[in-house]
């Protein structure tokens, strides 16, 4: 069975850093486009992010608000997407959820919740 | 960069009825690139329509997607007790993904 299981949430200061996983099983991961979409509390759903396969040049595509501050990248050989966050401000706050597809999102974790706050 | 738009922001109704749920492009969408989720509190989303119009895999029929360009519309044609959730569109284009604001069924 296909699964995502994203770790490494936590409370973290305004200004940190934190880097998230999402480790994958069941299918060919290195054969996946992979996404960050994350909800803040009582809000909605937001894209933060995108990674291609390496055969498709590995390359990543971020939303505006997070452009420049987090980083995507992937290891294919561990079947593990990263999500490292830089520069954290308090609208960072959500649950980042891992998911996978090219166009639109078939597979989901369960999400890691990141708290900014002093 | 594309925004959506859904209406209503809440659907009040019961159980064995009808919800028609609409998602509007502020320009126009794919329809191979337009998707509909399903959430319920504490739960991952979980993808119910793809391309417009395809169901997911294990998604019941009476889920329908339809539509095209700027106007899209999900139809649950009879609202069972797990239908009770909020609902989101979601586009791709020019290398960006945008979500609606979703649309919450609610038991009336």
């Amino acid at each position: 069975e296909a699964q995502l299981v994203e770790s490494g949430g936590a409370l973290v200061k305004p200004g940190g850093s934190l880097r998230l996983s999402c480790a994958a099983s069941g299918f060919t991961f290195s054969d996946a486009w992979m996404s960050w979409v994350r909800q803040a509390p009582g809000k909605g759903l937001e894209w933060v992010g995108r990674i291609k396969t390496e055969t498709d040049g590995g390359t990543t595509d971020y939303a505006a608000p997070v452009k420049g501050r987090f980083t995507m990248s992937r290891d294919d050989s561990k079947n593990t997407l990263y999500l490292q966050l830089n520069s954290l401000k308090a609208e960072d706050t959500a649950v980042y959820y891992c998911t996978r597809g090219s166009n639109h999102f078939n597979l989901w974790g369960q999400g890691t919740l990141v708290t900014v706050s002093s | 960069e594309i925004v959506l738009t859904q209406s209503p922001g809440t659907l009040s109704l019961s159980p064995g009825e009808r919800a028609t749920l609409s998602c509007r492009a502020s320009q126009s969408v794919s329809s191979s690139y337009l998707a509909w989720y399903q959430q319920k509190p504490g739960q991952a989303p979980r993808l119910l329509i793809y391309g417009a119009s395809n169901r997911a895999t294990g998604i019941p029929d009476r889920f329908t997607g339809s539509g095209s360009g700027t106007d899209f519309t999900l139809i649950i044609s009879r609202l069972e007790p797990e239908d009770f959730a909020v609902y989101y569109c979601q586009q791709y284009g020019s290398s960006l993904f945008t979500f609606g604001p979703g649309t919450k069924v609610d038991i009336k």
